[in-house]
């Protein structure tokens, strides 16, 4: 069965201090890793998708590392419009176009 | 714009009675999720379509059906049979196709449903 794990559940950074989240998963053969922001009450807006072991995407301050065991979302000076919930995705191998979600990791960003 | 609405935002019904959530897109994808969000817990599928006429069952279809008569849009309706109908419902939708390998899911902004 696949499974994601993503830590913390919460973090509260103060703008300008740049921190990791991260995503754990667990595929029977890794066919995407994606990470979405999702805004209270909306729906979450894809962000990346990471293929491969050592695959790198970047968009302003965020930038998305995948391995073989797990991804991390790299938030650079954030600012408070970066707060949000930050969902991480598996999709495996003969699963069709099913995704695996984990809980989130909810992002606060103070002044 | 292109994108997916969901309708209503905000939904109340009583307990023993169905209601249907509607999901419209007009990015002219072929394939269409139904997913639920409960605090504390990920997004669990409930129905997919990959193509008009035909859906599938997801990991948590028990209480739910779908129809997919049209390309642009895949009601959802919530039976009296679901034991705990309470959360907030997500649509998304996506291309389907070699050519379009890992295409990502586009979500709609969701219907809350209080079941009371």
């Amino acid at each position: 069965e696949d499974q994601v794990t993503q830590s913390p559940e919460a973090l509260r950074l103060q703008e300008g201090e740049s921190s990791s989240l991260n995503c754990s998963y667990t595929v029977s053969g890794l066919r995407g890793l994606f990470w979405y922001r999702q805004d209270p009450g909306k729906g979450p807006e894809f962000l990346f998708t990471l293929y491969s072991a050592g695959e790198e995407k970047e968009k302003e301050r965020l930038k998305a590392t995948l391995t073989k065991k797990e991804s991390f979302l790299h938030i650079t000076a954030p600012k408070p419009e970066d707060s949000a919930t930050y969902l991480c995705a598996v999709q495996a191998y003969g699963t069709a176009s099913k995704l695996t979600f984990g809980t989130g990791t909810r992002l606060q960003v103070t002044l | 714009d292109g994108g997916i609405t969901q309708s209503p935002k905000y939904l109340f019904r009583k307990e023993g009675q169905n209601v249907t959530l509607s999901c419209e897109q007009n990015l002219n994808h072929d394939a269409m999720y139904w997913y639920r969000q409960d605090p504390g817990q990920g997004l669990r599928l409930i129905y997919y379509s990959q193509i008009v006429n035909d859906f599938q069952k997801g990991d948590i279809a028990e209480g739910y059906s779908v129809s997919r008569e049209k390309k642009e849009s895949f009601p959802l309706t919530v039976t009296s049979a679901q034991k705990n109908p309470t959360a907030f419902y997500l649509c998304a939708s996506s291309i389907e196709g070699a050519q379009y390998y890992n295409s990502p899911l586009h979500f709609g902004n969701g219907t809350r449903l209080t079941v009371t």
